[in-house]
């Protein structure tokens, strides 16, 4: 396992256009989350899956927004209808709980999308 | 509402130097703070995580330190190089999210050392 996977690195879409991102977490990690990190900012959450549950959703997460977490294994993310706005960094991170020995927080490189 | 501040935004500094980067959080009741590194268009990189019982961390030449009684939280960097170039963000897990693991970070310092 060579740590947390996010397919695609780059999206280019137009304006109203749908997009899915995916997510592969580390295995033994039944914790995952999904981030947003526009320029200059730190990453904001938008929402997070215990094994296959999703138990926690921002108010950031719009109704064009859904993620789902099928068997609790990989992620997907996908934006409806996109807007400019939603041009940012979408990170993915998984972990143990983090009240284990073996806490520890691991993100993907990201998928950079841009709504023109 | 938990608030992460890190100041400066950005910093330049010529290699070899020691630096301290800063973080404060509003609400003292947290479970842990951490520290990440962010390359370029890149993702996150744990660095240090401090628990709240602690006071700080190492690992090589940085060193993290906790006071969570006044909401500060500083990285000490020593001998620095070029190649620790990069944006360095800190996080901290609210007692209240301790289940779910959600971090609040802050906006980041910019670190550049010059040859």
């Amino acid at each position: 396992d060579t740590g947390v996977s996010q397919d695609p690195r780059h999206k280019i879409t137009k304006r109203g256009q749908n997009v899915t991102f995916r997510c592969d977490p580390i295995s033994e990690h039944n914790r995952l989350y999904w981030y947003r990190q526009t320029l200059g900012q730190g990453p904001e959450f938008l929402t997070y899956f215990q094994n296959e549950a999703q138990l926690e959703k921002s108010r950031l997460l719009s109704d064009r927004f859904s993620a789902e977490r099928p068997k609790g294994s990989f992620s997907t993310l996908e934006i409806q209808r996109t807007e400019q706005g939603d041009s940012a960094m979408y990170l993915c991170a998984s972990s143990l709980p983090p009240q284990g020995a073996n806490y520890g927080y691991t993100f993907g490189s990201g998928t950079r999308l841009t709504v023109v | 509402k938990q608030e992460v501040t890190q100041i400066p935004a950005a910093l330049s500094v010529p290699e070899g130097e020691n630096l301290v980067l800063n973080c404060s959080f509003t609400d003292s009741a947290i479970y842990n703070l951490q520290w990440f590194r962010q390359d370029p268009g890149k993702g996150l990189t744990s660095l240090l995580l401090i628990q709240s019982s602690q006071r700080e961390q190492t690992s090589g030449r940085l060193n993290a330190s906790l006071d969570k009684s006044s909401g500060r939280s500083t990285l000490y960097i020593a001998a620095s190089q070029p190649g620790d170039s990069a944006t360095y963000l800190c996080a901290v897990l609210p007692d209240g999210s301790s289940n779910t693991g959600k971090l609040i970070f802050g906006q980041g310092t910019t670190l550049q050392v010059k040859p």
